[in-house]
């Protein structure tokens, strides 16, 4: 039963590029949650999704990043035109349920640098 | 304003020795709150959850102690090895919402 797949593990984007991230969450797993991780910083919430819907993207800038999780296929974390403040590690995480109360399973992250 | 710390510094023990590390919260209620390991270039892996209404909670040679009157969480590793060194982060979950908030961690080395 693979985990959390996370790619490309890691991402090189000149300034002005687009990013794209994707998650597969892991086997029997609906529920999507996306991090931002900066150096020695803790891991910040950016958005939660359930198959097709945002629940919550109280975490997610305003401008130039978007998320999705399609009926079929991998979740996706959209950065357009990248500066150079994008650059961090980025993580996902699943759950087969709402995962309050319960443990999520986090991938191995992409990390993102901008140039 | 709301703000969950763990020690920024770095914990160094010896092997066999209790890590004991600290995780202290103001202006949040958490419902739960979680312990994960995190190494270098690695996602976090779940190690722990103790509800609010529980005192302590304990997993192999792992304790966690939730005190909600003084907003602490103490998070012990009994007879430490080095295979235990790695960043430990704390993790509240708040009643009512989807959001996740995350300590920075700490960093723990086990000296053989």
């Amino acid at each position: 039963n693979a985990g959390v797949m996370q790619n490309p593990r890691h991402l090189v984007r000149r300034r002005g590029q687009e990013a794209r991230l994707r998650c597969s969450p892991m086997k029997g797993h609906s529920h999507v949650y996306w991090y931002r991780q900066l150096p020695e910083e803790g891991l910040k919430f950016m958005v939660y999704l359930q198959k097709e819907n945002i629940i919550d993207e109280s975490g997610m800038p305003k401008e130039r990043f978007s998320a999705e999780f399609p009926k079929e296929g991998p979740s996706i974390l959209r950065i357009q035109q990248v500066v150079r403040g994008d650059s961090a590690a980025y993580f996902c995480a699943s759950s087969p349920i709402d995962r309050r109360g319960t443990e999520a399973f986090f991938g191995q992250g992409t990390r993102l640098t901008v140039v | 304003s709301q703000k969950i710390e763990q020690n920024s510094e770095a914990l160094n023990i010896q092997e066999g020795k209790t890590a004991t590390l600290t995780c202290n919260y103001t202006n949040y209620s958490p419902a739960y709150l979680q312990w994960y390991r995190q190494d270098p270039g690695r996602g976090p892996v779940f190690l722990l959850l103790i509800r609010e209404n529980e005192k302590e909670k304990r997993k192999e040679r792992l304790k966690v102690t939730f005190d909600t009157t003084l907003k602490q969480s103490l998070f012990h590793i009994t007879a430490s090895q080095p295979a235990d060194s790695a960043t430990y982060l704390c993790a509240l979950d708040m009643t009512g919402g989807f959001k996740t908030i995350f300590g920075a961690g700490t960093r723990l080395f086990v000296k053989a």
